[in-house]
């Protein structure tokens, strides 16, 4: 079955940290590019980041940059986020997502909820 | 900054068709087709229901339609089903030397 599984999310306190990750099965994880896109409480969805199939190229959206770090490890069929310097708006469900192009996300895990409070 | 501006509800009766816009502010799509649209139900991850501006993935029921003008991309829904009852979000890429994707703010479709 094709799928994407995330895991590691849970209560962590400002300022600490959080590594969150999605297990990828039923097709080639390594020829795919991978998102993190999240969706706090009651919001909007909210891309996060962006690696591409060799892990070359990474982008992230402006409010977590500098503090979050995108990984993947193709032999594992895995991808990583990485959340340091963890704030109260950074609260949210987690969500990898396989994009294709031009740009569209065609595959989602169920998500892995992040809450930062004290 | 570039922003997608959806309206916050829509609604309709069972049978009737709905039409969501997603405008884009200070520019319009341009000849991309970096237009899609996520149907998400409550506690649900959201799921792909229109990509390119208006293809629909395999198992999308032909009722969802999308097309674009200008800056405005619009998703219609034919033949309101309650199982329609959702938000719905668009979705588009942007930026020439770097990466940025724009979700709009989310539509959430009442079938009354």
């Amino acid at each position: 079955e094709v799928q994407l599984v995330e895991s590691g999310g849970g209560l962590v306190q400002p300022g600490g940290s959080m590594r969150v990750s999605c297990a990828a099965s039923g097709f080639p994880f390594s020829s795919y590019e991978m998102n993190w896109v999240r969706q706090a409480p009651g919001k909007g969805l909210e891309w996060v980041s962006y690696i591409s199939s060799s892990g070359n190229y990474i982008y992230y959206a402006d409010s977590v940059k500098g503090r979050f770090i995108i990984s993947r490890d193709s032999a594992k069929n895995s991808l990583h986020l990485q959340m340091n310097s963890l704030r109260a708006e950074d609260t949210a469900v987690y969500y990898c997502a396989r994009v294709k192009h031009p740009w569209y996300f065609d595959l989602w895990g169920r998500g892995t909820l992040v809450t930062v409070s004290s | 900054q570039s922003a997608l501006t959806q309206p916050r509800s829509v609604s309709g009766s069972p049978g009737q068709s709905v039409t969501i816009s997603c405008t884009r502010t200070t520019s319009d799509f341009g000849d991309h087709n970096y237009v899609s649209w996520y149907q998400q139900h409550p506690g649900r991850a959201p799921q792909l229901i229109i990509y390119d501006v208006t293809k629909r993935p395999s198992g999308v029921p032909d009722r969802f339609s999308g097309s674009k003008s200008g800056n405005t991309a619009s998703l219609t829904i034919s033949g309101l089903q309650a199982a329609d009852e959702a938000d719905y979000y668009c979705c588009s890429s942007a930026g020439t030397h770097t990466l940025s994707v724009l979700f709009g703010g989310g539509t959430k479709l009442t079938v009354l």
